[in-house]
């Protein structure tokens, strides 16, 4: 069995400050793959990154980045000079095995101006 | 290029009807997903195809869903006798091969039974 918890429901923050979106996995798999979503209040999901589990670099895309640990089963998102625009709900998820793709609960995040 | 698309956006029926969920796939990914959402929580799997078969079926609550991919390209979800419960969000995604790939989603269609 896999499980992703995301014990944020939800943050607020002011535009320009940092804030970190909080994901721990569980998985007795070797060979997984993480990903995290957005979706804003249109509704639609979108991709964000996917990251394999013997790839441990850490990753910045652009105000965004995130924070692999395997020794702690993490797998955290960096949001760096926030902005209203990143307002959504973000869902971090896990695949393994012969496990279906498995969401954590999502957080929603309020970026204030 | 186009992404997934899924029609109707909104459906409203009644309880005990019959309704049809359809899904447009990104050209060329040959599997395609059908998850569920619920207010307030994640996307919860529903059913998996790898081409025209459906490759893991066991998200499907019960036997009043169904879904179906003849031709390996648009899915229908179908749910018979709707129930109250069932008024969700159903997401449909795709991607080039299998699971592992990254699945992209569209907008969703919104049911309401009422």
């Amino acid at each position: 069995a896999q499980k992703v918890t995301q014990a944020q429901t939800e943050i607020s923050v002011v535009e320009k400050e940092d804030v970190t979106l909080d994901c721990v996995y569980e998985t007795r798999d070797t060979t997984y793959y993480l990903f995290w979503y957005k979706q804003p209040p249109s509704g639609e999901l979108v991709f964000l990154i996917r990251r394999n589990s013997f790839d441990e670099q850490n990753e910045i895309s652009g105000r965004y980045s995130w924070n692999f640990q395997k020794s702690t089963s993490s797998f955290n998102f960096t949001i760096t000079a926030s902005q209203v625009v990143d307002s959504a709900v973000y869902f971090c998820a896990l695949i393994s095995g012969n496990e279906k793709l498995t969401f954590g609960t999502g957080t929603r995040l309020t970026i204030i101006p | 290029g186009a992404g997934v698309s899924q029609t109707p956006s909104n459906k409203v029926t009644e309880k005990g009807k019959y309704v049809e969920l359809r899904c447009d796939p990104i050209s060329g990914h040959t599997a395609l997903y059908w998850y569920r959402q619920s207010l307030g929580q994640g996307p919860e799997f529903l059913i998996y195809f790898q081409g025209t078969g459906a490759a893991d079926d066991s998200g499907l609550p019960n036997d009043r869903f169904f879904a179906v991919r003849p031709e390996g390209s648009v899915s229908t979800l179908k749910i018979q006798r709707t129930e109250r419960g069932d008024s969700a969000v159903y997401l449909c995604a795709s991607s080039p091969l299998g699971r592992t790939d990254t699945q992209y989603f569209g907008p969703g269609t919104r049911l309401t039974v009422l």
